[in-house]
């Protein structure tokens, strides 16, 4: 089982649709969750963290987490043909130093 | 406010010769981490250090891959001997600590060719 599983996409959303983006974790003990954002040959970028249960609200990103269930989303509403990017979900896990895992990614499509 | 800053952003190297990627982290971050990203892959986590000690080398070759991050100066993820398969992307992050809920930014990378 891979540490952090996400759907690779690509995943296409008509623009100004609702784009949902699904990541589950297997470190039980993962604390902090991080979005990040990455144009393809571009470095990743920081969108969105969260660290309790529950949704988590800024601008149009909302992030969902459900620690019982292992399970974090990322969601972007009215979508824009500028959020075509590949997004990457990097749960954060207890131990020495708390390493971030990145999950492989999902790619986005947003159709104009 | 300078981010993550990489150089350099492309090295074209010969098989067999040594490549030498930079990285100095944002003002106030002491903490360091190399990543390595294939076309069209994930990104996979190399070696994390901090000022003068590697805290985890878990994701690092066992052989012709090293990194270092000294007192002063970037830090330097050196290659020796390079092959085609080291061809990749490599991100350098860092971030302020490494304790819960300090998110991890990342410099403009370093594209590695290797001919």
């Amino acid at each position: 089982q891979k540490e952090v599983e996400q759907n690779s996409g690509p995943l296409s959303v008509p623009e100004g649709a609702i784009a949902s983006l699904n990541c589950t974790y297997s470190d039980r003990g993962s604390q902090s969750f991080f979005w990040y954002r990455q144009y393809s040959g571009k470095s990743p970028e920081l969108i969105m963290f969260i660290y309790s249960n529950g949704d988590k609200e800024d601008g149009r990103f909302t992030a969902q987490l459900n620690k019982a269930s292992q399970y974090v989303s990322l969601l972007i509403r009215d979508s824009q043909p500028s959020d075509s990017a590949t997004y990457l979900c990097a749960p954060q896990g207890p131990g020495g130093y708390q390493k971030v895992t990145f999950g492989t990614g999902t790619k986005l499509q947003v159709i104009p | 406010n300078a981010g993550v800053m990489q150089n350099p952003r492309h090295l074209v190297r010969r098989r067999g010769q040594e490549a030498r990627l930079r990285c100095s982290p944002m003002k106030g971050h002491s903490h360091v981490y190399w990543y390595r990203q294939l076309p069209e892959e994930g990104l996979k986590f190399m070696v994390y250090l901090q000022k003068e000690n590697i805290i985890d080398e878990s994701g690092m070759p066992k052989e012709r891959f090293s990194a270092e991050f000294p007192k002063e100066g970037p830090s330097i993820l050196r290659i020796q001997q390079v092959v085609r398969g080291d061809s990749a992307a490599y991100f350098c992050a860092s971030s302020p600590g490494s304790g819960g809920g300090q998110p991890q930014h990342f410099g403009d990378g370093t594209r590695l060719s290797i001919l």
